[in-house]
């Protein structure tokens, strides 16, 4: 089943302790995205990767880091994570920038 | 500041009535994506539109894209409970890269 998993789905922490949250698709997409969505904001994007090592900034990057090592994986990286954080956050993947996304079931954190 | 605007942000109808939600971009867009997020859940993909002034039908569900690029709407037609959910706008801003901006979404509630 062509799927976007992403872990943990909740997540709660307290400011300034570092954190992970993967991402993985199986639909060998070369376009893989993050977002945070926040009443009346929509949704934002954080970081994007065309393909593996290729990375850059989307509108709201602040406080965040991306990595792509492997097409199939791209995990969002909290250094020091703050309160304004606090967020749910969807990871997606496409073939191409401008084609169809496929989001993951999102995760829902909490920074403390 | 969001550069993609979506009206109204809330819309409460009656079962059977009719809806429609704007999308207005302050540049002009590469094309236009549809999506829906039901209640609780991640965003799920539904049209794409490329050419200047396209219309294209889902059943009930008519999109079109403005002549300037600069505008979409989405209108169902008679709605039922099953549209519930918060419908947003996408696409690649022209001379935005490889990013991908979202609309601030537009939340329908459906009563019977």
């Amino acid at each position: 089943e062509a799927q976007v998993t992403q872990n943990p789905r909740y997540l709660i922490t307290v400011t300034g302790k570092k954190l992970t949250v993967t991402c993985s698709q199986n639909m060998n997409h070369e376009y893989m995205s993050w977002y945070r969505q926040d009443p009346g904001l929509g949704l934002r994007q954080i970081y994007y990767s065309m393909n593996v090592e290729v990375t850059d900034k989307g509108d709201v990057p602040e406080g965040y880091k991306v990595s792509r090592k492997e097409k199939r994986n791209f995990p969002l990286i909290l250094e020091s994570p703050s309160p304004n954080q606090t967020s749910l956050y969807f990871c997606a993947s496409s073939w191409k920038p401008g084609y169809e996304q496929y989001f993951g079931p999102g995760t829902r954190l909490t920074v403390t | 500041g969001q550069q993609v605007m979506q009206i109204p942000q809330y819309q409460h109808v009656q079962e059977g009535e009719d809806f429609t939600t704007y999308c207005n971009s302050s540049t002009t867009l590469s094309n236009i994506q549809w999506y829906k997020q039901r209640p609780g859940g991640h965003p799920v993909f539904l049209i794409q539109l490329v050419k200047s002034g396209e219309v294209k039908k889902q059943k009930r569900l008519t999109f079109q894209f403005g002549e300037a690029k600069k505008n979409s709407s989405l209108h169902i037609t008679a709605t039922q409970t099953t549209d519930v959910g918060t419908y947003f706008c996408a696409g690649p801003l022209t001379g935005g890269g490889n990013k991908l901006t979202f609309g601030t979404g537009t939340q329908l509630k459906v009563e019977l």
